[in-house]
């Protein structure tokens, strides 16, 4: 079974610091992990995503995360926040083996608020 | 690409009726996903096909759900009959193959409200 825990439903940070969007994951096969974005009324869309390549994954939009294998995260990070940042932000894991670890499981999301 | 085609954008039906939504995934993916989204539940995994053949319908609440894809480039969900639970943003997604590493692209979403 695999699962995601995202800490904090909501974040408020100001416009020009740091964003840390915490995620946690649970997975009996070696992981896949991905962040994704949802703007208002919008569909969601890839960030960025962990495929072991690196353990250090640099996104769009000045986004990055880094996966920690020893602390089981996936922790999402942008050095300065902007105003366009504002939306919501689903972690997702998924695996190679068969059934529903294939699959992505979303975490439930963490609403980042900035602040002008 | 023109991304993930859904329709409609918004449906507005009253309750016992039946309902349609529609989705056109990406040309040249095979895997096709449909999620539901609430703010009590979260984003939820209803249904997904491979190459056309539906793999895992788990996630489907109740006999009311169905969902088809006759050919690669189209896939309905339908709810008959709907009930106001059934309110929600229903998404379509596709992807070059399942899960692993192949990235899921997202539709717009089809708001539905049933009265």
């Amino acid at each position: 079974a695999q699962s995601v825990t995202q800490l904090g439903s909501h974040v408020s940070v100001s416009e020009g610091a740091l964003v840390l969007l915490r995620c946690n994951y649970s997975s009996s096969v070696p992981p896949y992990l991905f962040w994704y974005v949802q703007y208002p009324n919008q569909g969601l869309q890839l960030l960025l995503k962990y495929t072991s390549a690196a353990t250090l994954v640099k996104g769009i939009n000045g986004f990055e995360a880094e996966f920690k294998k020893s602390e089981t995260s996936f922790h999402l990070t942008k050095p300065s926040a902007h105003m366009s940042d504002a939306a919501e932000y689903f972690c997702a894991v998924s695996g190679i083996s068969s059934g529903s670890a294939r699959q992505l499981t979303f975490g439930s999301g963490t609403q980042l608020t900035v602040l002008p | 690409d023109a991304g993930v085609i859904q329709s409609p954008r918004h449906e507005v039906t009253e309750m016992g009726q039946e309902v349609t939504l529609r989705c056109k995934p990406i040309s040249g993916h095979n895997s096709l996903f449909w999620y539901r989204q609430t703010m009590m539940r979260g984003l939820e995994l209803l249904i997904y096909f491979n190459n056309n053949v539906p793999i895992d319908d788990s996630g489907m609440p109740e006999d009311r759900f169905s969902a088809k894809m006759p050919n690669a480039s189209f896939s309905t969900l339908k709810i008959q009959p709907s009930e106001p639970r059934d309110s929600a943003v229903y998404f379509c997604a596709s992807s070059p193959g399942l899960a692993g590493t192949n990235t899921q692209y997202f539709g717009p979403g089809t708001r539905l409200t049933v009265l």
